[in-house]
């Protein structure tokens, strides 16, 4: 069983902070994903990386893929209360099922 | 994107009832489902792998007997939590992966949250 640990568990900070959500595994994946889920609904697709060394920005999200393909991060810059959710990674082994992070909860007060 | 819709969005029922949750994906074939347990402030657990036409694959300590999956058709999956109990209360969701897309990416659906009295 592939397993991916993802840390912080929990993230409190101000907004204008900036904040790195880190993914690590031992097991090489094909691809990995990064999904934010708000209370009471499905978690949403932020970005997929596919490539060892890949980043990829959304606005002021930076995600990076590691060389090997076995860890990635998530950076926020200047955090704001919209960006307060769950944060989940997942990674796509090249046979196999979807393996999860434990999540990071991240919480940007006003 | 893909669209994934799961009804009900909520459910309260009495103990010892069955509650069926729909999964449906809108605008896209899916051959395969995942359903997923989801305790507060946690990841997401995998139930069951839902495939079109066979039977689910279940994940270790899952009931196959309690959770009943059936997947009839390219678009709908289902859940059944048969004679539901206080602990069966959770937020479930499920996810599809679009037919040939090798990357992996899962669209969810919004998720149900059952209680159990």
């Amino acid at each position: 069983t592939q397993l991916l640990e993802q840390s912080p568990q929990f993230l409190s900070i101000q907004e204008g902070e900036n904040l790195t959500v880190y993914c690590n595994s031992s097991s090489v994946f094909s691809s990995l994903q990064w999904y934010r889920q708000e209370p009471g609904e499905g978690p949403v697709l932020l970005v997929t990386v596919v490539t060892g060394g890949e980043v990829k920005k959304l606005k002021r999200l930076t995600f990076q893929f590691g060389d090997a393909r076995k860890d990635s991060s998530l950076h926020i810059t200047a955090a704001q209360p919209g960006d307060t959710g769950l944060y989940l990674c997942a990674g796509a082994p090249y046979y196999g099922k979807l393996t999860f992070g434990q999540g990071t909860i991240l919480t940007v007060h006003p | 994107g893909a669209v994934v819709s799961q009804h009900p969005s909520w459910v309260i029922c009495k103990s010892g009832t069955s509650v069926k949750i729909e999964c449906r994906s809108l605008d896209f074939q899916a051959t395969t489902m995942f359903w997923y347990r989801q305790f507060p402030k946690q990841s997401l657990m995998l139930m069951a792998t839902s495939n079109e036409g066979s039977k689910a694959t279940y994940e270790q300590g899952v009931e196959k007997d309690k959770f009943l999956i059936n997947h009839a058709s390219l678009t709908l999956s289902t859940l059944t939590v048969t004679s539901a109990h206080p602990e069966d209360s959770s937020f479930y969701i499920c996810s599809a992966r679009a037919s040939g897309r090798a990357t992996g990416e899962l669209f969810f659906g919004e998720g149900s949250r059952l209680t159990v009295l």
